[in-house]
């Protein structure tokens, strides 16, 4: 069936460090593919999304690009802030299910001042 | 004014007792969600309407029913309890995704619930 995985955390950086967080997925046809972010003690938030390859998502100074050919949605980020340290979640929605997500196990991203 | 709201937020019970969440969105969407995230964070689809119809039932033990009384709430009500259901639910809503799947989804606050 369809997955997500994604980089194993806690990810502990320093401000103005760069971020990736991996995100790979198993999917029959061509997926939507979504990064939420969840702050603690919070619900999920769309953190940006891309519906079709080759799409380059981007928020709040976040980026991911949609890539099929290694069937990536890897998050990126210049320059962290003490602000980002929460729970990132990549997940993917695909054609005729629905509208259900599937996530990956998430990473915890803690930025040290 | 927010967009999807949970009510309560924490519910704290024992074994074997029955409970109920309640959600409600004010965006004007027309699907709602039913997610379980565990102790480790892991969230997976419990349940979803579309304009108060059942669309996916996730293999989820027929202690939880939802209900949907009109598209803006969606319900969770919890047979006899178990230990396991420690969890925190959240409910989520988009517009219509029937076959799609681009919609952004939207989600509530969360409800913690410890079984004891």
């Amino acid at each position: 069936g369809d997955s997500v995985t994604q980089m194993e955390g806690p990810v502990t950086l320093s401000e103005e460090a760069f971020l990736t967080i991996n995100c790979t997925y198993t999917a029959t046809g061509y997926p939507s593919l979504f990064w939420y972010v969840q702050y603690p003690g919070e619900g999920l938030q769309l953190l940006l999304k891309a519906t079709k390859a080759d799409d380059k998502g981007s928020n709040k100074g976040f980026e991911a690009t949609y890539r099929k050919e290694t069937t990536s949605f890897h998050l990126e980020k210049g320059s962290v802030q003490v602000s980002d340290s929460a729970v990132y979640f990549c997940a993917l929605s695909a054609y005729n299910q629905g509208g259900k997500l599937i996530f990956g196990q998430g990473t915890e991203l803690s930025v040290k001042p | 004014d927010t967009a999807v709201s949970q009510t309560p937020k924490y519910l704290v019970t024992q074994m074997g007792n029955d409970k109920s969440i309640k959600c409600e969105q004010n965006l004007g969407h027309d699907t709602m969600y039913w997610y379980k995230q565990d102790s480790k964070k892991f969230l997976k689809i419990m349940f979803s309407y579309n304009n108060k119809e059942l669309i996916i039932n996730e293999t989820v033990p027929n202690r939880f029913s939802p209900k949907s009384p009109d598209k803006a709430h969606l319900n969770l009500h919890i047979n006899s309890l178990e230990l396991g259901d420690s969890a925190v639910y959240f409910c989520a809503s988009s517009h219509s995704t029937l076959w799609g799947g681009r919609e952004t989804q939207y989600f509530g606050p969360g409800t913690r619930l410890l079984v004891l």
